[in-house]
């Protein structure tokens, strides 16, 4: 049972801002940095924002990411089809001494 | 080019044990703290257990404590895990993954993963 939360589902058409919402707590990303990662079920997944905000080499700068308090939210402006995929945000959580993922969210284009 | 590739996963019975690898090339293991995080059929991602760069402090999820064991052979730069005890909740497909150096607690490379399956 994951302690972040993320709605289950998300979508949009192509070309559309689609946001995805990241609810923590005051031991996990309210006091250390959110991450998202897309994952395609059966692939590696794939780090798109660390530190809250930060885009690693070669993430198109569509993905944005943010936190304010315990929540985060990941932005993905332009929508592709290549977008398609799973989504999580992630951190370290200090009660737990743990590293939690979000419950994950479903992207899908229509 | 920074590599992880996962071995060890096959179909084991409910009580039995298994050991993972997870063999890194074109960086330092002992320099980076690593981590596996498994998805279950159906189920989104589970961090699992971390090891951290240097002194090897190991962190497990509430749900493999007792039952699994991170370590490391540094001079065969692989990570192992293993795993005693197994349940049929603990199948899944199991991802070895580095964690990037800095502040920020994010994995930048994974590997395809090895599954486990328990089941008689």
């Amino acid at each position: 049972q994951s302690v972040l939360t993320q709605p289950p589902s998300a979508s949009g058409t192509p070309g559309q801002r689609v946001t995805i919402s990241c609810s923590g707590s005051s031991s996990n990303v309210g006091t250390n940095t959110a991450n998202w990662y897309q994952h395609l079920p059966g692939t590696a997944p794939k780090l798109l924002i660390y530190g809250n905000d930060q885009r690693p080499s070669g993430v198109p700068d569509r993905f944005s990411g943010s936190k304010s308090g315990t929540s985060a939210s990941l932005a993905i402006s332009g929508l592709q089809s290549e977008d398609e995929a799973d989504y999580y945000c992630a951190a370290w959580d200090d009660s737990l001494n743990g590293y939690v993922f979000g419950t994950g969210t479903k992207v899908t284009v229509l | 080019e920074v590599h992880l590739l996962e071995s060890g996963g096959r179909l084991v019975q409910p009580g039995g044990s298994l050991r993972l690898s997870c063999s890194a090339s074109d960086f330092t293991l002992s320099s980076y703290a690593m981590s596996w995080v498994r998805q279950a059929p159906g189920k989104g991602l589970e961090w699992v257990s971390a090891l951290s760069a240097g002194s090897g402090t190991t962190f497990y999820a509430h749900s493999v404590k007792g039952r699994f064991t991170l370590s490391r052979d540094i001079s065969k730069n692989t990570l192992f895990l293993q795993m005693n005890g197994l349940r049929a909740e603990d199948t899944a497909l199991y991802y070895c993954a580095r964690r990037q150096l800095g502040r920020s607690y994010s994995f930048d490379f994974w590997g395809q993963g090895t599954l486990v399956t328990v089941s008689s």
